[in-house]
């Protein structure tokens, strides 16, 4: 069972150029989420999916665009890198966001992301 | 100010002894998690109390919540080296949609 999987682990960037960060889960969550990791700042929502097809903003959605083809995959797409984009990013899915059937989120390990 | 803001920042504390850090929010909470964060990994949920709940117990883990002050603590008793990693605090707001919000965390350090 290998949870949320992220790729790449580590990429650098030069600014204005684009990629796309893969994150997999294989536990059936529908619900599934991208955050970003800055020093002294926690994690910071960018969006989430509640279902396969779905996609939302979320707190710092600028900058990045997402992609929930199939249930157990969400994409985070950076169109024109920028060097305010440096961080490390987060893929988390939940089977369902709150309630009573909900404990937790379960995160991948992150991709850091340098763009110079 | 973030919803939930935990303190201390950073606590260095020796094998064997408890730890305990503390998390205030805001806003009215469905629900409030804490999470751990070992250097260059993801976070992972160590342990969810519910709105309604006032203390729960995981292994050497304890939280308790208090609605009345919007506050919570994690107290790690008897720790270990192994227990150095950042503590986050989560809180998933009572205004339906997605709002889980993270605080900054603290830096734990069980010097052996």
């Amino acid at each position: 069972n290998a949870g949320v999987t992220q790729t790449p682990k580590f990429r650098v960037l030069k600014t204005g150029q684009s990629m796309t960060l893969l994150c997999a889960q294989d536990m059936n969550h529908e619900y599934m989420y991208w955050y970003r990791q800055d020093p002294g700042m926690g994690l910071r929502l960018i969006h989430y999916s509640v279902g396969e097809g779905t996609t939302a903003k979320g707190e710092v959605p600028d900058g990045y665009n997402v992609s929930r083809l199939k249930k157990q995959n969400f994409l985070l797409g950076l169109e024109s890198a920028a060097p305010s984009q440096t961080s490390v990013y987060f893929c988390a899915s939940s089977y369902s966001p709150a309630g009573e059937r909900y404990y937790g989120y379960t995160f991948g390990s992150g991709t850091r992301l340098t763009v110079v | 100010s973030q919803q939930g803001e935990e303190d201390p920042q950073a606590l260095s504390i020796q094998e064997g002894e408890n730890a305990t850090m503390n998390c205030s929010y805001k806003t009215s909470i469905n629900n409030l998690q804490w999470y751990r964060q070992n250097s260059g990994r993801g976070l992972v949920h160590l342990i969810l109390i519910r709105s309604n709940e006032r203390e729960k117990h995981s292994g050497r883990l304890r939280v308790t919540l208090d609605t009345s002050k919007k506050s919570s603590s994690l107290l790690i008793t008897a720790s270990r080296a192994a227990d150095t990693a950042s503590y986050f605090c989560a809180t998933a707001l009572n205004t339906g949609g997605f709002k889980t919000i993270f605080g900054a965390g603290t830096r734990l350090f069980v010097k052996a």
